[in-house]
């Protein structure tokens, strides 16, 4: 159980463009879901949280505008990252929590996006 | 205020020995500590996971060890097999589990 699916495992796209990438909870729901960047060899950066309905929080110093977050229902969360330039090519990785008393997050297998 | 140290950055251990990572917080408001394995490539995976009222925690090989006077944790690999190569990362949640910060992470390599 507490499968989180991330779609697409890897993109390459043109700067300029725009990407998203989908997180889905397979077999719970998901009350929570985040966003994690990650450089190479480095730790996960948290970049926003989104609850079910309503609006995403951005940590500091995330662009809202650039990294537009959507968590329309209880297993999906998208993150769409607009006019993508180089400097966003990343490991992407969401993780879903189901909530109460909870705090277990699941993370999804990631996303390697990267803009030429 | 909200690091979270780790230590080491990477570490070799022979297979069967005993791999030891630590972890130390400033935040006392901490109140729920996960360790995570996390191969190249792929999202990490909740390895185990200790409350701050409980001082040590075991499943199967992975253990946790909580000080909270020290403001420390430490996870305990025993009998390390080549396949618990990987990245592994401490963590520390605050109440309510909307915000959780990432140690910098432990390379980990086993030799067979």
């Amino acid at each position: 159980g507490a499968v989180v699916s991330q779609h697409p495992s890897w993109v390459i796209c043109k700067s300029g463009t725009s990407v998203k990438i989908e997180c889905r909870s397979l077999d719970f729901q998901a009350t929570t879901m985040f966003w994690y960047r990650q450089f190479p060899k480095q730790s996960l950066m948290l970049m926003a949280t989104s609850n079910e309905g309503s609006k995403a929080t951005y940590e500091q110093g995330v662009e809202k505008d650039k990294f537009l977050i959507n968590h329309a229902s209880l297993t999906l969360s998208t993150l769409t990252v607009t006019s993508a330039h180089p400097e966003d090519s990343s490991f992407y990785i969401c993780s879903a929590r189901v909530g109460g008393q909870t705090y277990e997050q699941y993370f999804g297998p990631g996303t390697r996006l990267t803009v030429t | 205020q909200q690091q979270v140290k780790q230590s080491p950055q990477s570490l070799i251990v022979q297979k069967g020995g005993i791999s030891i990572i630590n972890c130390a917080y400033e935040n006392t408001a901490f109140d729920y500590f996960p360790w995570y394995q996390q191969f190249p490539g792929k999202g990490p995976a909740l390895l185990i996971a200790i409350r701050p009222d409980v001082s040590e925690k075991k499943e199967g090989r992975f253990t946790i060890s909580f000080n909270k006077s020290a403001k420390q944790f430490s996870l305990h690999i025993m009998d390390s097999q080549p396949g618990d190569s990987a990245t592994y990362f401490c963590a520390a949640s605050l109440p309510g589990g909307f915000k959780t910060i990432f140690g910098a992470g432990t390379r980990l390599f086993v030799k067979a």
